[in-house]
């Protein structure tokens, strides 16, 4: 098993360009995440997804956009980049998620994405 | 405001045990702590998590107090592979709350 992949690993971006961040998992998993980290931070969940065809906000929301049409990927978008958004991006997926439930969530290696 | 408060760095000698605390004064009775480290700026791995007992894994101990506003991650054997950014998390609801970390350097 791959686990959790994501594509690109590095991208350069220029203010007001778009681009799509992609992230899959081969484990079956029904919930996914995508989270930021800024240096010297934790990270910060930005949109997640409980299952195909659902997203929800999370803790960053602002200025992203994600999409789960098929149940192993999960896609984040930048519509129109800016240099806030210079940050590594991370995927996560977990089996379940519901309340009082284990939920370990296994991690990708990260998009490192720098806005000029 | 911040869910979990960690202290930005400490040291262990190799072969001891590295004690991490945690404070999450604000944690509601249904909400799990977790842990999670960091290695190198990958993603960040699993160690273990709890809800009000404590917990034993091939990895670590997690110890929460009774009023389950702080705990401790215990690692009982340091070794220098356990060099890494350790992270305090609570979970709540479909959603998990990062602190800053703890920078963990183990010392030959």
């Amino acid at each position: 098993n791959a686990g959790v992949t994501q594509t690109p690993k590095f991208r350069v971006l220029k203010t007001g360009q778009s681009m799509t961040l992609l992230c899959a998992q081969d484990m079956n998993h029904e919930y996914m995440y995508w989270y930021r980290q800024d240096p010297g931070m934790g990270l910060r969940l930005i949109h997640y997804s409980v299952g195909e065809g659902t997203t929800a906000k999370g803790e960053v929301p602002d200025g992203y956009n994600v999409s789960r049409l098929k149940k192993q990927n999960f896609l984040l978008g930048l519509e129109s980049a800016a240099p806030s958004q210079t940050s590594v991006y991370f995927c996560a997926s977990s089996y379940f998620g519901g309340w009082g439930s284990y939920n370990e969530q296994f991690f990708g290696p990260g998009t490192r994405l720098t806005v000029l | 405001d911040a869910k979990t408060t960690q202290p930005p760095s400490m040291d262990c000698a190799e072969g001891r045990a590295a004690n991490l605390p945690c404070n999450h004064s604000t944690i509601s009775g249904n909400e799990y702590v977790y842990w999670y480290r960091q290695i190198h700026s990958q993603g960040p791995q699993y160690i273990i998590h709890g809800l009000k007992n404590n917990e034993t894994n091939e990895m670590a101990s997690l110890i929460i107090t009774e009023d389950r506003k702080s705990s401790t991650l215990i690692l009982p054997h340091a070794t220098l592979r356990d060099t890494a950014v350790y992270y305090c998390i609570v979970r709540v609801g479909n959603q998990f709350y990062f602190g800053t970390g703890t920078s963990l350097t183990v010392i030959p």
